[in-house]
């Protein structure tokens, strides 16, 4: 079935530092990729999303590209911020489950002043 | 008000209680979820409503009983709770697809903090 595996955190950085937090991903057909973010008591809120191989989407400093020749849809940004600091879910729609969303285990930042 | 709007935003109860959380949404939206989010574990989907029937239900006890009179209203009955109930209860909305490309963009609201004494 459909599935999305995202690296284990804790991911621990300086502020300013570079970021990457991998996610991968097994469907069949075309899904669309989404990132979310959870800050600290709060709901799930969309971070970022692209619908087709090779887009890439882009908020707050954030990006991440479709790739589907790697089934791969990485987050990254080039310089974190204390305010970074949150859990960041990795998930995919579409595939054989057209009416939910399939999320990782998600991966928690903490960024360090 | 706008968004996805949950209440209350915590709650504690005893195991026989009975209790209910509310969720609305002010997006025109055609589905609604109930998930679930516990410490260390994935975020489980529980109920999936699109245009107002129920169309999942991912195994989940009978203490635990959807209701969704219209589309922008959700709620989950609860009774007879067990303490390892106790977790974050997330809300969401969606325009659902049925074009075999996937749901549109899942809006969350802020959750209700169990707790099951």
């Amino acid at each position: 079935g459909d599935s999305v595996t995202q690296m284990e955190g804790p991911v621990t950085l300086s502020e300013e530092a570079f970021l990457t937090i991998n996610c991968t991903y097994t469907a069949t057909g075309y899904p669309s990729l989404f990132w979310y973010v959870q800050y600290p008591g709060e709901g799930l809120q969309l971070l970022l999303k692209a619908t087709k191989a090779d887009d890439k989407g882009s908020n707050k400093g954030f990006e991440a590209t479709y790739r589907k020749e790697t089934t791969s849809f990485h987050l990254e940004k080039g310089s974190v911020q204390v305010s970074d600091s949150a859990v960041y879910f990795c998930a995919l729609s579409g595939g054989r489950n057209t009416d939910k969303l399939i999320f990782g285990t998600g991966t928690r930042l903490q960024v360090f002043p | 008000e706008t968004g996805v709007t949950q209440t209350p935003r915590h709650l504690v109860m005893g195991m026989t209680n009975k209790k209910s959380l509310k969720c609305e949404q002010h997006l025109g939206h055609n589905a609604m979820y109930w998930y679930k989010q516990s410490a260390k574990k994935p975020l489980e989907l529980m109920f999936v409503y699109s245009l107002e029937e129920r169309v999942e239900n991912n195994s989940v006890p009978s203490r635990f009983s959807p209701e969704c009179p219209n589309s922008s209203h959700l709620f989950l009955h609860l009774h007879t709770l067990q303490p390892e109930d106790s977790a974050l209860y997330l809300c969401a909305s969606s325009q659902a697809s049925y074009s075999g490309q996937g749901t549109d963009t899942q809006y969350f609201g802020p959750g209700t903090r169990l707790t099951v004494l």
